[in-house]
């Protein structure tokens, strides 16, 4: 079981760039997020995805697209980049929806992103 | 005003020592709480849930106050490896349904 895997692991854009984060998992879970985490910050959710085909806003959706073509996958798009967006990028995954009981999340290793 | 605060530290300790920290929450309707361990440069996992009343794991004791809107971690005989950052989150309603709120993280060190 590799569990949550993330591609690729280092990346550096120049603005107006576009790019293409992929995750992957292997346990079967329904639920995938993206996050991203800042210094100083705690992780802020992007958005995230209940299930095959399907995709909502997180908190800081802005700039971004996913894609949920398939279950073990769940692929992050930046379409213009910009130096804001400049993080670390992590995405998860989980059996049951947030807030349902002791619902763990699993991450992946993260990609860190710089926009130039 | 953050949603859920935290001491960013770091804490700087021996080994063997007891060390506590506190996260501070806003929202009264907050459901559920976690401390979640971050390793630097690493990707955070799941330490341990928070319940009303209280749980140990091991050398862990997390406690929930929630009149007064916090959750506490304490960590008895530290080691090495308990070096990192802790991060506190609780469940909040948005608008689009109940997602994890993350703190920014305590930061530990623990020194030989």
């Amino acid at each position: 079981n590799a569990g949550v895997t993330q591609t690729p692991k280092f990346r550096v854009l120049k603005t107006g760039q576009s790019m293409t984060l992929l995750c992957a998992q292997d346990m079967n879970h329904e639920y995938m997020y993206w996050y991203r985490q800042d210094p100083g910050m705690g992780l802020r959710l992007i958005h995230y995805s209940v299930g095959e085909g399907t995709t909502a806003k997180g908190e800081v959706p802005d700039g971004y697209n996913v894609s949920r073509l398939k279950k073990q996958n769940f692929l992050l798009g930046l379409e213009s980049a910009a130096p804001s967006q400049t993080s670390v990028y992590f995405c998860a995954s989980s059996k049951r929806g947030q807030g349902v009981g002791d619902n763990e999340q699993f991450f992946g290793p993260g990609t860190r992103l710089t926009v130039l | 005003r953050k949603e859920v605060e935290q001491d960013p530290g770091p804490f700087n300790v021996p080994e063997g020592a007891t060390v506590a920290f506190n996260c501070t929450y806003s929202n009264s309707a907050s459901q559920s709480f976690f401390w979640y361990r971050q390793d630097c440069r690493k990707e955070p996992k799941l330490l341990m849930s928070v319940y009303s009343s209280g749980n140990e794991d091991g050398r862990f004791t997390a406690q929930l106050n929630r009149a007064s809107q916090y959750i506490s971690l304490l960590i008895r005989d530290s080691k090495l490896s308990d070096s990192a950052t802790y991060l506190c989150v609780v469940t909040t309603l948005r608008e689009y349904g109940n997602k994890l709120v993350f703190g920014a993280g305590t930061i530990l060190r623990v020194k030989s």
